[in-house]
């Protein structure tokens, strides 16, 4: 069964810091694309990250670009995405989806249940 | 940056049918746009529907189906369940820095 599972939200002072993890089971996670989307509360879904299959290449959408670093550990089946300097407007509900990547598809699948981060003082 | 739009909110009657539609400020939608669908229900996680324009995951139910439609992706449900209240969104690949851009997504109403 394919899980993912995360975890590390929390409550942070706006400046703060804090590192999600998303712990994959049941698939090889070494074929997957992983990405970080996020939600904040009552708003719509907002992609924020992806790494590849090795972890060496990654992008960012714009509004986290230079505060946010994605990146896996494949021995460990997991991904990570630690959060610098963080501000009011990041808070929100971070989850991890998995994304098989083709010539002609891109196939996304299963997604974490998520993980709560509310950036508050 | 590209910004993807959805219509807002839409109402249907059980057993009905109805198209959501997914557009991109860049000009039509293609296939090299790989649209993929979700539906996410109160206080649930997203879960996908539909992905690269037409493509059903194995737990997609029949009444679902995605196409494009006047340049837009689109998602139709055909025999409306209560069930299929919930929100809506598409994801459009728009290439380089912009790998993933959702749409604002759409409120179903099933009433």
């Amino acid at each position: 069964e394919v899980q993912l599972v995360e975890s590390g939200g929390g409550l942070v002072q706006p400046g703060g810091s804090l590192r999600l993890s998303c712990a994959a089971s049941g698939f090889t996670f070494t074929t997957y694309w992983m990405h970080w989307v996020r939600q904040a509360p009552g708003k719509g879904l907002v992609w924020v990250s992806r790494v590849n299959e090795d972890g060496s290449i990654t992008n960012y959408a714009d509004s986290v670009k230079g505060r946010f670093t994605i990146s896996r550990d494949n021995a460990k089946n997991t991904l990570y995405l630690q959060m610098n300097s963080l501000r009011v407007e990041d808070t929100a509900v971070y989850y991890c989806a998995r994304v098989r990547v083709g010539g002609d598809y891109s196939l996304w699948d299963y997604w974490g249940q998520g993980t709560l981060v509310t950036v508050s003082s | 940056q590209t910004v993807v739009t959805q219509e807002p909110s839409l109402t249907v009657s059980p057993g009905g049918t109805v198209t959501l539609t997914c557009a991109s400020s860049t000009g039509a939608v293609t296939s090299g746009y790989y649209p993929n669908w979700f539906q996410q229900k109160p206080g649930q996680a997203p879960r996908a529907l539909i992905y690269s324009i037409t493509n059903k995951h194995s737990w997609t139910p029949a009444r679902f189906s995605g196409s494009l439609l006047g340049g837009k992706a689109a998602l139709t449900l055909s025999g409306v369940q209560p069930e299929d209240e919930a929100d809506y969104y598409c994801l459009l690949y728009c290439g380089g820095a912009q790998p993933g851009v959702f749409g604002g997504g759409t409120k179903l109403t099933v009433l």
